[in-house]
């Protein structure tokens, strides 16, 4: 089944202490994205990734890291989580080619509770 | 930057009764995308335009590329509970290659 996975799905975790949220799709797509999602604020980007080794800023990178070392997965990384930071977040894929190259699939959301 | 707004923010309908939400841009877009997302779940894709004044049906839905550019409409007809949910549309510039979202709009069904 195509799928794009996030892990964990619920965090809740300190102020200071550093944290990965994974993200994997099995669909062979060159594009990973990473949201954040906030009452009334909706969707905004944190970074994207147009391939392997390519990665770049979104409306909101500040206090978050990814890398890109394979194409299936595009981990978030805080490396020092503030209050902030609490949210619920999601990772896309998509093509970067074609007329599909902007149809997104998202994975189920990770909800991360910063104490 | 730009910006994308949609309305209505929320909306209460009756079940059964047609639904209609809009997104509105002070720039261009090539591309409109309308997504939903269920409760605890991530968004799912729609329906996809490409074209201005494309119109585009779903089962129950119809969305239309506005003929400006810088809009887009989603209807749904006949609601049902399953409807429920927040509904975002989304926009892609070839100017800038980035896709926006709008905020979304929360459909809630009375029974």
């Amino acid at each position: 089944e195509a799928q794009v996975t996030q892990n964990p799905r619920y965090l809740i975790t300190v102020t200071g202490k550093k944290l990965t949220v994974t993200c994997s799709q099995n669909m062979n797509h060159e594009y990973m994205s990473w949201y954040r999602q906030d009452p009334g604020l909706g969707l905004r980007q944190i970074y994207y990734s147009m391939n392997v080794e390519v990665t770049d800023k979104g409306d909101v990178p500040e206090g978050y890291k990814v890398s890109r070392k394979e194409k299936r997965n595009f981990p978030l990384i805080l490396e020092s989580p503030s209050p902030n930071q609490t949210s619920l977040y999601f990772c896309a894929s998509s093509l970067t080619s074609g007329r599909a190259k902007h149809e997104q699939f998202f994975g189920p959301g990770t909800r991360l509770t910063v104490l | 930057g730009q910006q994308l707004n949609q309305s209505p923010q929320s909306m209460f309908i009756q079940e059964g009764e047609d639904v209609s939400m809009n997104c509105t841009s002070s720039s261009i877009f090539n591309t409109w995308l309308w997504y939903k997302q269920d409760p605890g779940e991530g968004p799912v894709l729609l329906i996809a335009l490409y074209k201005a004044g494309e119109l585009t049906s779903n089962g129950r839905l119809t969305a239309q590329f506005g003929i400006t550019r810088k809009d887009s409409f989603l209807n749904i007809s006949a609601s049902i509970p399953s409807d429920v949910g927040i509904y975002f549309c989304a926009g892609h510039s070839n100017r800038d290659d980035k896709i926006i979202f709008g905020k979304g709009t929360r459909l809630h069904i009375l029974p």
